[in-house]
């Protein structure tokens, strides 16, 4: 069973660009959640989508957004990159976490550098 | 404010010796708390508890959740330097008129085993 795959695995952009993540869940898995993690503030939660719907959102600016494809693809896409977006930034699926008791699993994740 | 704490922030240790992580939380409507073991990137699902006084345990890893103060722990024992790798502990919460797929973090423990 393949796991949550994650691309690209690195990214360099400049300030005021924009980028698109991708993240394709496990098979069966129809929750996607977008985590974005650094040194000073670990692991923060930004949005998380079932069944292509938004179903919450974490406390980041709008330039941090998201869709959820039919087949549970997801992308995240941050738009006027600053500095401060310098992250690794972690995809998470499961069958359907608000169900509770169901473990979330991680990909790889994506290193963006914004210089 | 939801929040988790971990504790230590880090730790160094040598092979064989047994450690105590620590993860206490204070988040509205608690639903579960999970164990995550980061190396790299992608962190792995270690536990995920959501009932006081019932010990998860898988080879030398074992956890517990007292719900009453709050708190969970994680020990290993017999460390060995593939230990090593930063801990995480995340809680899932739920709001009442809406309910919430994220996971809560901790800034995590790092955890040095040396031979």
């Amino acid at each position: 069973k393949a796991g949550v795959t994650q691309t690209p695995r690195y990214l360099i952009k400049t300030r005021g660009q924009q980028v698109t993540l991708s993240c394709s869940p496990i098979s069966g898995h129809r929750s996607v959640s977008w985590y974005q993690q650094t040194p000073g503030q670990g692991l923060q939660f930004l949005f998380e989508y079932f069944s292509e719907t938004q179903r919450n959102k974490g406390n980041f600016p709008g330039r941090f957004s998201g869709r959820q494809f039919s087949n549970s693809r997801s992308e995240m896409n941050v738009s006027t990159l600053e500095l401060g977006d310098s992250a690794l930034y972690l995809c998470a699926s499961s069958w359907d976490l608000q169900m509770g008791n169901t473990e979330a699993f991680f990909g790889q994740g994506t290193r963006l550098t914004v210089v | 404010e939801d929040k988790v704490v971990q504790s230590p922030l880090s730790l160094v240790v040598h092979e064989g010796d047994t450690v105590t992580l620590n993860c206490s939380y204070e988040v509205t409507n608690f639903r579960s708390l999970l164990w995550y073991k980061q190396e790299k990137k992608a962190p792995t699902f270690l536990f995920m508890l959501t009932s006081s006084g019932i010990e998860k345990k898988s080879g030398r890893l074992s956890s517990i959740l007292d719900k009453k103060e709050l708190f969970s722990i994680l020990n290993i024992t017999a460390t060995q330097t593939g230990d090593s790798a930063v801990y995480l502990c995340a809680v899932e919460a739920r709001s009442y008129g809406g309910s919430q797929g994220n996971l809560i973090f901790g800034k995590g423990t790092k955890l040095s085993v040396k031979p």
